[in-house]
């Protein structure tokens, strides 16, 4: 009964390869995220979908692609990937129309991502 | 951009001590929040604040949010081992879900 699930735990890949992290929440959220969470435990934002709809998207290389299926799901794919982009990426929902849902952010247990 | 500047970076306290931690940001936030993430882990939310001058407690923690809406602290009363992780605040600065993350505070508990 695992709130908010994410594959694979770790991946670990050589530079160049395109690889995709899956994510999936049974929390009944409308707001899903992907945050990348560097070697200094720094967290920030990358994507942001409401009801399939790409809300927030930061400055983020255009070779990350967010997808989202279905409001209960949000992948990652990531194309030539690169050194700079080993980090633990963070998928995360929220219910974004009552108060405080915009907030109250339910986090994964992560993907930890090594570039070789 | 906005950032936090989250302190103490990092606390190697005794069991039974109390701890306290705070953010702070050069512009106004509407919403404060507080998580930790233990090792391996996702972070957690802990508590959640929403109005100027709020004080809000969940158990052995107590967080207040700003009169100017520029900072918030979390205070841990009588420390235990299982309070070990990294905290972090972080503020929410408009009306969408974007959160902006402090540093974090590494906290360390001696038995």
């Amino acid at each position: 009964d695992t709130a908010v699930s994410q594959t694979p735990k770790y991946l670990v890949t050589q530079m160049g390869n395109d690889k995709s992290i899956k994510c999936e929440q049974n929390l009944g959220h409308d707001t899903m995220y992907w945050y990348k969470q560097d070697s200094k435990k720094f967290l920030k934002i990358m994507f942001s979908y409401n009801n399939k709809e790409l809300i927030i998207n930061e400055t983020v290389p255009n070779r990350f692609s967010p997808k989202s299926p279905d409001k209960a799901h949000l992948n990652l794919h990531i194309n030539s990937l690169e050194l700079g982009d080993s980090a633990v990426y963070f998928c995360a929902s929220s219910q974004g129309k009552k108060r405080g849902g915009l907030n109250e952010q339910f986090f994964g247990p992560g993907t930890r991502l090594t570039v070789l | 951009g906005q950032q936090l500047n989250q302190s103490p970076q990092s606390m190697f306290i005794q069991e039974g001590e109390d701890v306290s931690m705070n953010c702070t940001s050069s512009s106004i936030f509407n919403t404060w929040l507080w998580y930790k993430q233990d090792p391996g882990e996702g972070p957690v939310l802990l508590i959640a604040l929403y109005k100027a001058g709020e004080l809000t407690s969940n158990g052995r923690l107590t967080a207040q949010f700003g009169i100017t809406r520029k900072d918030s602290f979390l205070n841990i009363s009588a420390s235990i081992p299982s309070d070990v992780g990294i905290y972090f605040c972080a503020g929410r600065p408009g009306n969408t879900g974007k959160l902006i993350f402090g540093q974090g505070t590494t906290l360390q508990v001696k038995p």
